[in-house]
């Protein structure tokens, strides 16, 4: 059990243009699910949490107008890129705490976003 | 804030001979440690983590980690290592301030390569 899904895995997509990434916990309800970017060779960087019926909060930094996150359900968040530019390209990874406790973390596979 | 550093950004061990990843912490309070490993392309996968008790932690793997509150590390260690081991390793340390949702913090990542 506790797996997590994105959709979709990759995509591509012109400057301008918004993108929309789902997180999905498929076994199990999560009350909350945090979203981060990972550049090429470097750490997780947190963005935002995101709780159920809430608004997210965001990291320090961390453009709220232009990554757009909706937590609309216990099993599903969404990330939307708005008006995309080339340095939004990178690698971007939910997680969602599981029930069983607050350390119980686990992560979805990544979505990796090509802006041209 | 709780912090974790991880002082080598790649580590080259041969085949069967026992592995260590380094990682020590900063923090106020009782520390909460992750291991997590990424592939390529991949989203993270937990190892093991420490909360409270034995020093030594056994996780998935067959990796341990060892809590060492006198020198504030928490380093990750195999007995005999294996070529699908070479992987990203993060060391990461859980944060909460006030009512805030936890989350985890993560170091910058330790490249394990084993050589045949």
């Amino acid at each position: 059990g506790a797996v997590v899904s994105q959709h979709p895995s990759w995509v591509i997509c012109k400057s301008g243009t918004s993108v929309k990434i789902e997180c999905r916990s498929l076994d199990f309800q999560a009350t909350t699910m945090f979203w981060y970017r990972q550049f090429p060779k470097q750490s997780l960087m947190l963005m935002a949490t995101s709780n159920e019926g809430s608004k997210a909060t965001y990291e320090q930094g961390v453009e709220k107008d232009k990554f757009l996150i909706n937590h609309a359900s216990l099993t599903l968040s969404t990330l939307t890129v708005t008006s995309a530019h080339p340095e939004d390209s990178s690698f971007y990874i939910c997680s969602a705490t599981h029930p069983r406790g607050p350390y119980e973390q686990y992560f979805g596979p990544g979505t990796r976003l090509t802006v041209t | 804030a709780q912090s974790v550093a991880q002082p080598e950004d790649q580590v080259n061990v041969a085949e069967g001979n026992p592995l260590t990843v380094k990682c020590t912490y900063s923090v106020s309070g009782n520390p909460y440690l992750f291991w997590y490993v990424q592939y390529p392309n991949r989203g993270l996968q937990f190892l093991l983590k420490y909360i409270t008790g034995d020093n030594l932690v056994k996780g998935s793997y067959g990796f341990e980690a060892e809590f060492n509150k006198s020198q504030t590390s928490f380093h990750l260690k195999k007995p005999s290592a294996l070529v699908s081991d070479s992987a990203l390793y993060f060391c990461a340390v859980r944060d909460k301030v006030g009512n805030r949702d936890d989350k985890i913090i993560f170091g910058k990542g330790t490249r394990l390569h084993i050589l045949p």
